[in-house]
């Protein structure tokens, strides 16, 4: 596709079920980043991939995330457990090579919602 | 935590130049400046980035101060569609945090 992609672009869940989102990167692009957006807060960064690689995944809030990305293309951001906190707009983005903020292209983001 | 101080939110009328204020008095010598915008339910967008010398692209220019403790992203001819929150960001390599950003509002 043209842009970064992302599914489901909304999700609701119930407190304490697991959720898996989904992004597809630009077709090329061998960086992928994930960030979570409360609502009417900036972007927090939560982990990067280069190739299939995460080397730091400090920024993930607790041990219920986990991030995996395969075929240097597609990634998976995990939640366990999901808790009324996690609800926000979990938002990826890819860039050309790693860092390269200047083609760093977001994709619409996937909406969480934990009731 | 974000390096940088924007104001929460701005007007400026269609047509007129915006001009967007950024404090990052604890930038360091490595650390770029970078602009993103996020027009609402999108994600963020690109805009530019500069490290000490002036910049300019066809969506805005980006004048940094000579001590580098502040900047301003301008954007000459402010349409409708710049409604949004534009993002300041001062950082290098992994170390690249959003703030609240300001809401900017384009106005007829």
């Amino acid at each position: 596709g043209a842009g970064v992609s992302q599914s489901p672009s909304n999700k609701v869940t119930e407190k304490g079920k697991d959720v898996e989102l989904r992004c597809d990167p630009i077709s090329g692009h061998t960086a992928l980043y994930w960030y979570r957006q409360s609502l009417g807060q900036g972007l927090e960064f939560l982990i990067y991939f280069q190739g299939n690689s995460a080397p730091d995944k400090s920024g993930l809030p607790s041990d219920r995330f986990s991030a995996e990305r395969t075929g240097g293309s597609v990634s998976t951001l995990t939640i366990q457990r999901t808790q009324q906190e996690d609800s926000a707009v979990y938002l990826c983005a890819s860039s050309l090579v790693l860092l390269a903020r200047d083609t760093q292209y977001f994709g619409p983001g996937t909406r969480l919602t934990v009731l | 935590d974000a390096k940088t101080t924007q104001p929460p939110s701005m007007d400026c009328a269609e047509g007129r130049a915006a001009n967007l204020p950024c404090n990052h008095s604890t930038i360091s010598g490595n650390e770029y400046v970078y602009w993103y915008r996020q027009i609402h339910s999108q994600g963020p967008q690109y805009i530019i980035h500069g490290l000490k010398n002036n910049e300019t692209n066809e969506m805005a220019s980006l004048i940094i101060t000579e001590d580098r403790k502040s900047s301003t992203l301008i954007l000459p001819h402010a349409t409708l569609r710049d409604t949004a929150v534009y993002y300041c960001i001062v950082g290098y390599g992994q170390n690249f945090v959003f703030g609240p950003g300001t809401r900017l509002s384009v106005l007829p």
